[in-house]
């Protein structure tokens, strides 16, 4: 079985400019969570999907938004991005949200903004 | 809202010594909690959890974690520690609904010296 796939792997960007990255979760999992991982605080959640709907939003300003497709892949977009957005985003994909459902990680995108 | 905090940023034991990681959360009612570990360059996976029943949880690897409900904590425990537990481990929890997030602490760095 497949794990969940990120992409791309790395980029750089400078501030201002906008990005996207993708996930593409376990086969049959239904639910997609998108957190921000930085040294020192760990993983900041964003937000969580399941069947095309946002059923959870963490505190993150709206220049974060996302969106889940029919197939169950996601998307995450920043737009007008800030030295600070650096990190690593980490996408989960769970049969299931919260309680009930494993959370199975993928390997993230590591973004760099100059 | 929820919050997890982990007792130590970065920890350092020597092989064949014993573990315990501290996490403390807070939230009034019913949570399932989670270990998750990430070892150097692999992606964040479960070590265990704790949904209801016995608080005494084992999961992998030889590790376990008691939950302690009167202390609002959820303690990870290894009696012996080997090289390869060397990672970043996260206590995660979310209120005992199926559709809530999971929220992570900020991460313990444990480094086992051979």
């Amino acid at each position: 079985k497949a794990g969940v796939t990120q992409t791309p792997r790395y980029l750089i960007k400078t501030r201002g400019q906008q990005v996207t990255l993708s996930c593409s979760p376990i086969s049959g999992h239904r639910s997609v969570s998108w957190y921000q991982q930085t040294p020192g605080q760990g993983l900041q959640f964003l937000f969580e999907y399941f069947s095309e709907t946002q059923r959870n939003k963490g505190n993150f300003p709206g220049r974060f938004s996302g969106r889940q497709f029919s197939n169950s892949r996601s998307e995450m977009n920043v737009s007008t991005l800030e030295l600070g957005d650096s990190a690593l985003y980490l996408c989960a994909s769970s049969s299931l949200t919260g309680s009930t459902g494993e959370l199975f990680f993928g390997e993230g995108s590591r973004l760099t903004v100059l | 809202a929820q919050s997890v905090s982990q007792h130590n940023h970065h920890v350092i034991l020597s092989e064949a010594a014993s573990l315990e990681l501290g996490c403390n959360y807070s939230y009034g009612g019913t949570v399932n909690l989670f270990w998750y570990v990430q070892y150097p360059g692999q992606h964040l996976q479960l070590l265990l959890k704790y949904f209801s029943g016995d608080p005494l949880v084992k999961g992998i690897k030889g590790f376990e974690a008691e939950f302690i409900k009167s202390k609002f904590s959820f303690n990870l425990r290894k009696p012996s520690v080997q090289w390869s537990d060397t990672a970043e481990y996260f206590c995660a929890v979310n209120a005992g609904t199926s559709y809530d997030k999971v929220i992570f602490g900020p991460g313990t760095s444990l480094s086992v010296i051979p």
